[in-house]
């Protein structure tokens, strides 16, 4: 595709439930990255997977959230039993290569919301 | 870790006026990347430009142009001629391998 798709651009979601959020990176991309950004703040980084590796998942908050590749493509990231501190925008990023000058191409983020 | 700081949570300019917004990093690593974000209410996070550590010479992409001090780890962006499109969020990044990582955004507001 033209850009990163990030799919549903909107999630309400009951405490306790399950969620899955979809990535689409741009075709070709190697590299691709998952960022929780809160309300009036920056991206922070959760996880990041070379082709379908997962290089590193430092950043994951809890055991409750958990990423995939697992083709090397589409990415899904899930969220186990949801809390209402996980209410944030998920942004997916993707790039050509794992290092150097390259700069990440976003999507438009998936806004979730826990109640 | 590396860290990236934005001092200014919030900054305004008269269009047609000149702004700067700050940024400053830490790192230990002699080769990394610094970049300039760009975020409207869409969400969708825009590059603006971006600076190769090893290069002394400043980035510029049109009305928009770095200032990086790479001793002070200092690395700010000037936006000329500022126009109405430019009201944003607006956020510094570094990288260095693998590690990407953001300022907590400016917040830009251009009066007309």
């Amino acid at each position: 595709g033209a850009g990163v798709s990030q799919s549903p651009r909107y999630k309400v979601a009951k405490r306790g439930q399950d969620v899955a959020l979809r990535c689409d990176p741009i075709s070709g991309h190697v590299s691709l990255f998952w960022y929780q950004q809160a309300l009036g703040q920056g991206p922070e980084f959760l996880t990041y997977f070379q082709n379908e590796a997962q290089l590193d998942k430092s950043g994951l908050p809890s055991d409750r959230f958990f990423a995939e590749r697992p083709e090397g493509s589409v990415s899904t990231l899930k969220i186990q039993r949801t809390q209402q501190e996980d209410s944030a925008v998920y942004l997916c990023a993707s790039s050509l290569v794992g290092t150097g000058s390259k700069w990440l191409f976003f999507g438009s983020g998936t806004q979730l919301s826990v109640l | 870790a590396q860290t990236v700081t934005q001092s200014q949570p919030e900054m305004s300019v008269q269009e047609a006026e000149t702004v700067t917004l700050s940024c400053t990093y830490d790192t230990s690593e002699s080769d990394y990347y610094l970049f300039w974000y760009k975020q409207p209410p869409s969400r969708q996070m825009i590059l603006v430009i971006r600076q190769e550590a090893y290069k002394q010479q400043n980035a510029t992409e049109n009305r928009f142009s770095v200032n990086f001090q790479k001793a002070a780890k200092s690395f700010s962006l000037k936006i000329s001629d500022s126009q109405l499109g430019d009201a944003a969020m607006y956020f510094c990044a570094y990288r260095s391998g693998n590690d990407m990582r953001f300022g907590a955004g400016t917040r830009l507001t251009v009066k007309p």
